[in-house]
């Protein structure tokens, strides 16, 4: 079966510091896999996808995220935190035959420190 | 384009009765699904469908029902609802081509509650 695990439930950073947010990752098949934000009371956008092209991926407003098939990772990063960050994240993935269902990881909270 | 959009946006309902959540989108999406979203979880696909005509279960598909019978709109309707029903529902839409490559467009969500 496949499944997606968020390692952190709550991430806290300060303003200008980088960003780590982890996601494993398990599948018998090659994935697909993708990162969406959900800024408070709002409604989910996609930061970014892999559908294996490139193994780094990036996103919007400076996200990237790399997939490592021998870790089964695909943790998603940021340089330098920015107060409008904050929100939560969720890692997605969905198998190539996988009957249009997406599996969505419990969800990461990045809290800003100013 | 609207995109996603659903009605309505927060609704209280008491135990037993029924409602439709309604979805629409307006950009020829053929795949549409719903989800529910509760605290300390990621979203759980309930129903999706992959065309007029054609609908299928997802991961939580009991006590909802629903139909497409146009491109555009994709209702939810609870039969009988519950407390364990309490919860925020997301319609998504995309494209079919290549689904799992392609990215979902959420509506903006209905938030209900069931006493």
């Amino acid at each position: 079966a496949q499944s997606v695990t968020q390692l952190d439930s709550h991430v806290s950073v300060s303003e200008g510091t980088p960003v780590l947010l982890r996601c494993n990752y398990s599948s018998s098949y090659s994935p697909s896999l993708f990162w969406y934000v959900q800024h408070p009371n709002k409604g989910l956008q996609l930061l970014l996808k892999y559908t294996s092209a490139a193994t780094l991926v990036k996103g919007i407003n400076g996200f990237e995220a790399e997939f490592k098939k021998s870790e089964t990772s695909f943790h998603l990063t940021k340089p330098s935190a920015h107060m409008s960050d904050a929100a939560e994240y969720f890692c997605v993935v969905t198998l190539m035959d996988s009957n249009y269902q997406l599996i969505w990881g419990a969800g990461t909270k990045l809290i800003i420190k100013p | 384009n609207a995109g996603v959009t659903q009605t309505p946006k927060f609704q209280v309902l008491k135990t037993g009765q029924s409602m439709t959540l309604q979805c629409a989108q307006d950009m020829n999406h053929e795949y549409m699904s719903w989800y529910r979203q509760d605290p300390g979880m990621g979203l759980r696909l309930i129903h999706y469908s992959v065309g007029a005509g054609i609908t299928d279960q997802g991961e939580v598909p009991n006590g909802y029902n629903v139909s497409r019978s146009t491109t555009e709109d994709f209702p939810l309707r609870l039969l009988s609802a519950a407390p364990s029903q309490t919860s925020v529902y997301f319609c998504a839409s995309s494209s079919s081509a290549g689904h799992n490559y392609n990215e979902q467009f959420f509506g903006p969500g209905t938030r209900l509650t069931v006493l």
